[in-house]
């Protein structure tokens, strides 16, 4: 079964660098997953593609301060320079055959 | 642009069915998506339809299976989710996602769908 886990919450100040991570179910360690964010009472909005060997593309507009990476089954968004927009949930979402799956979020705070 | 439309406030038991009209890119090649988020809550996936080439099926979350229903209508670059049947816990907003691939990449800006009586 295709689940999902991110933390509930991160945080990070302003200027800084955050690492959110996705976590994939056995057996869907080479998935490829998408990011998206949501900022609050806002829709959400696709942020980028990665791919289990690292590699990620990025949306139209998505500014180089987003970054994706990979290591095993994890999924990782990476958030340089973080500025006060940047707080948002932040969703991972992957496939099979029959079925998209979200993980449950992570609420990001810049401090 | 994908703008979903067709929400609104609908007793427990009674049925509704939404609209997303697309524009700007090539309908026909894209399986679409609908996504809700109840208040408060996180984004969880009800359906998706394939693309022609991939025979236009359709697959359901385990939630809405046997009630909601998603079609398409390439000529026009819509799709419609009906759903029947309506709970309670169906109250939510509702995107319109299209997919490439398996990943979700442009999203709708949403309609709500309130079930109260």
């Amino acid at each position: 079964q295709l689940v999902l886990t991110q933390s509930p919450s991160a945080s990070a100040s302003l200027g800084a660098s955050v690492k959110l991570t996705c976590t994939l179910s056995s057996g869907h360690s080479t998935s490829t997953i998408t990011w998206h964010q949501q900022r609050p009472e806002k829709g959400p909005r696709y942020l980028m593609r990665v791919n289990s060997d690292g590699s990620h593309n990025q949306g139209d507009g998505i500014p180089d301060r987003f970054s994706g990476s990979s290591s095993g089954a994890e999924r990782y968004l990476t958030i340089s320079s973080l500025q006060s927009d940047d707080e948002a949930d932040y969703y991972c979402q992957a496939w099979a055959t029959d079925i998209r799956v979200f993980g449950g979020g992570t609420k990001l705070t810049v401090l | 642009q994908v703008v979903e439309s067709g929400g609104g406030l609908v007793q427990p038991g009674r049925s509704l069915r939404l609209s997303c009209t697309t524009s700007g890119f090539m309908f026909g090649g894209y399986a679409m998506n609908w996504v809700r988020q109840a208040p408060g809550k996180g984004l969880e996936w009800v359906a998706f339809i394939r693309h022609k080439a991939y025979g236009g099926t359709a697959e359901y979350a385990a939630s809405v299976k046997g009630r909601f229903t998603l079609s398409r209508d390439d000529s026009k670059s819509i799709v419609f989710l009906q759903m029947n049947s309506l709970k309670t816990e169906d109250t939510a907003l509702y995107y319109c996602v299209r997919e490439s691939g398996g990943g979700l990449d442009y999203w709708g800006q949403g309609t709500l769908v309130t079930v109260s009586s």
